[in-house]
């Protein structure tokens, strides 16, 4: 079945430093791919997407490659600021009507000042 | 401005007490799910209406239900709960068909004494 591995955390950064939180996933046919951000004690919230290889997802300065020769989907940022701490969920969805996310098993980041 | 709403944000309930949990929508999103998280996991899909039509995963435990009576509500009943049940319960909405991004709320947190 699908599945989505992330790198395990928790990370710890200083603010401005760059960001990678890598993403792979297994899938049978062709996902479409998300990063979603919960912050503490909220739901999830869409913070990009890709939908076919090659596409890049970006938002708030984060940005995500679709990767199907490696099938990976790597979030990144530039220069991160305490307000970016929060846990990261990478996850897929692939076929059906309903399209079910299958989620990685999240990242937690903190940005000290 | 339209979103998923989840009542009540906290929620405590006894040992094998019943409890229901409620998730409303003003998207007019056709699909409805609902979704199990525990401390420090990824969230789980318990269940998803397409419309009217329920599909259960398999893994659900027997003790979750779910009611969707109209279009903008949708209800998890649990009917014994247990202490492996305390978990943060997310409500989540997608238009269907092509359309498959989701919409989280912010979701119920669930404490079972």
């Amino acid at each position: 079945g699908d599945s989505v591995t992330q790198m395990e955390g928790p990370v710890t950064l200083s603010e401005e430093a760059f960001l990678t939180i890598n993403c792979t996933y297994t899938a049978t046919g062709y996902p479409s791919l998300f990063w979603y951000v919960q912050y503490p004690g909220e739901g999830l919230q869409l913070l990009l997407k890709a939908t076919k290889a090659d596409d890049k997802g970006s938002n708030k300065g984060f940005e995500a490659t679709y990767r199907k020769e490696t099938t990976s989907f790597h979030l990144e940022k530039g220069s991160v600021q305490v307000s970016d701490s929060a846990v990261y969920f990478c996850a897929l969805s692939e076929g059906g009507s309903a399209r079910q996310l299958t989620f990685g098993s999240g990242t937690q980041l903190t940005v000290l000042p | 401005d339209a979103m998923v709403i989840q009542n009540p944000r906290y929620q405590v309930t006894q040992f094998g007490k019943p409890v229901t949990l409620s998730c409303s929508q003003t998207l007019n999103h056709n699909v409805m799910y609902w979704y199990q998280q525990k401390s420090s996991q990824a969230p789980k899909l318990l269940f998803h209406y397409y419309d009217k039509d329920f599909n259960n995963e398999a893994d659900t435990p027997d003790n979750f239900q779910s009611r969707r009576p109209n279009t903008s509500f949708c209800f998890l009943d649990i009917r014994s709960p247990g202490l492996g049940d305390a978990a943060m319960y997310l409500c989540a909405t997608s238009r269907g068909g092509t359309d498959y991004e989701q919409y989280f709320g912010p979701g119920t947190r669930l404490t079972v004494t």
